[in-house]
């Protein structure tokens, strides 16, 4: 059984810091692309970042939104991906979901609030 | 940016009725190899997003023929026929031909 099993989110005030982790099981993670998409509270979905498989170079891909704030990567050793979020605006306040595409986390919430 | 523009925003549907739901592109999503990169999700009310349809037309695993994606270039339908209650939530399309990847704004498909 596939399974995504986000953690670390919280509150946290503007311009802190939080490194968000998911966990993944149950399929060949080495081979596939995982990406963290957000919704704020009430709204449709964002894709934040991207991170490719080894096969291509680990490249990563980041929304205007959070470029130079977020950082995405990965551990295949311990089938984990991480988002690190610097920097925080209360704009990125937002269920935080850990997908491969096909297969999505129950997501982690992030507060961003004074 | 590629705009994927989703209607209707919402939709009232009768159980055992049909749905159509369009998503159009503000260009092409036919990558440089052939393939068509749109895909479609559901979100049920307190649920996270689930894969329904990919590259247009394909059904996912366990995903049933009640559900179905067309479409070519910029213009794109899921059609889910005699729906059925656990079909209610918001409906999304995701481009991923082009970078940044961009999903639909979402149609909510609820009960008349």
């Amino acid at each position: 059984e596939v399974q995504l099993v986000e953690s670390g989110g919280g509150l946290v005030q503007p311009k802190g810091s939080l490194k968000l982790s998911c966990a993944a099981s149950g399929f060949d993670f080495n081979s596939y692309g995982m990406s963290w998409v957000r919704q704020a509270p009430g709204k449709g979905l964002d894709l934040v970042a991207d991170i490719s498989s080894k096969s291509y170079n680990y490249a990563t891909y980041y929304a205007d939104s959070v470029k130079d704030r977020f950082t995405i990567s990965r551990d295949d050793s311990q089938s984990m991906v991480y988002l690190q979020m610097d920097n925080l605006k209360t704009e990125d306040t937002a269920l935080y979901y850990c997908t491969t595409g096909s297969y999505w986390g129950q997501g982690v919430m992030v507060t961003v609030s004074s | 940016d590629v705009v994927l523009t989703q209607t209707p925003v919402s939709l009232l549907i009768s159980l055992g009725g049909q749905a159509s739901i369009s998503c159009r592109s503000s260009q092409s999503l036919v990558h440089s190899n052939g393939n068509t990169y749109l895909h479609w999700y559901l979100q049920k009310p307190g649920q996270s997003p689930q894969l329904l349809i990919y590259q247009v037309s394909n059904r996912f695993s366990g995903i049933p023929d009640r559900f179905s994606g067309s479409g070519s270039g910029t213009d794109f339908t899921l059609k889910i026929s005699r729906v059925e209650p656990e079909d209610l939530g918001v409906y999304y399309c995701l481009q991923r031909t082009h970078n940044p990847p961009t999903f639909g704004g979402g149609t909510k498909l609820e009960l008349k």
